[in-house]
């Protein structure tokens, strides 16, 4: 199955910066995803980033505070700007793939984020 | 909007016994796709099982099989011969109707017990 490598795993941020994940996966994919896990929360999808258009965004999240780049179809990062005690959550990207005959999706290791 | 139900926060079962998982969600599609992932405490999402709405035959992996009951949108999870490295949230998790972002469930907390 497709291989993400997310990066950085864990930071410490001062509030009022910005931190930039990236996710490089080893397989061509036409969808990627972004989520935040909120600490003891379930997932929750930011936005859905497919090469060579604007990432779309979900109900509560926007591009300014989130902005995300697809310039290929492995690669995305995700910036987290003007950051917050309330940013402080893991960061997932996730790829759509499809193997085997099937479809599934695939995750990347995750960004844990604490802001100080 | 899709939705997807976990009832059951935390859960405990004894090394070597058999719990169930319970997930319940909502689709107006005839034909989709269902996950359920483990997330132990290295954060990293893996897949335990999925089950195609269209096959009839529950889906098995090893010691993990799902109840798969499409007329009431139920997709429990059952896991037999407990590990301790069992010990994880698991989410229940389906795509929405245009096939492409997932949904998770609230997670269940499973313990185990030696």
């Amino acid at each position: 199955s497709a291989v993400i490598s997310q990066k950085p795993s864990r930071d410490i941020c001062q509030r009022g910066t910005s931190l930039t994940i990236q996710c490089q996966v080893d397989s061509q994919v036409t969808m990627m995803f972004w989520y935040r896990q909120q600490p003891g929360q379930s997932l929750t999808l930011i936005a859905t980033a497919n090469q060579g258009s604007e990432a779309t965004y979900e109900s509560g999240f926007v591009i300014d505070k989130f902005p995300i780049s697809r310039p290929n179809l492995t690669f995305s990062t995700l910036t987290v700007s003007n950051m917050s005690p309330e940013d402080s959550s893991i960061y997932l990207c996730s790829v759509l793939i499809y193997e085997g005959g099937t479809w599934g999706y695939t995750f990347g290791s995750g960004t844990r984020l604490t802001v100080v | 909007a899709q939705t997807v139900t976990q009832s059951q926060p935390e859960m405990s079962v004894q090394e070597a016994e058999t719990v169930t998982l319970s997930c319940t969600y909502d689709t107006s599609e005839s034909d989709y796709y269902l996950f359920w992932y483990k997330q132990p405490p290295s954060r990293q999402m893996i897949l335990v099982i999925r089950q195609e709405a269209y096959k009839q035959q529950n889906a098995t992996e090893n010691r993990f099989s799902v109840n798969f009951q499409k007329a009431a949108k139920s997709f429990s999870l059952k896991i037999s011969d407990s590990q301790l490295g069992d010990a994880a949230m698991y989410f229940c998790a389906s795509p929405n109707n245009a096939g492409n972002m997932l949904t998770f469930g609230g997670g269940t907390r499973l313990m185990v017990k030696p």
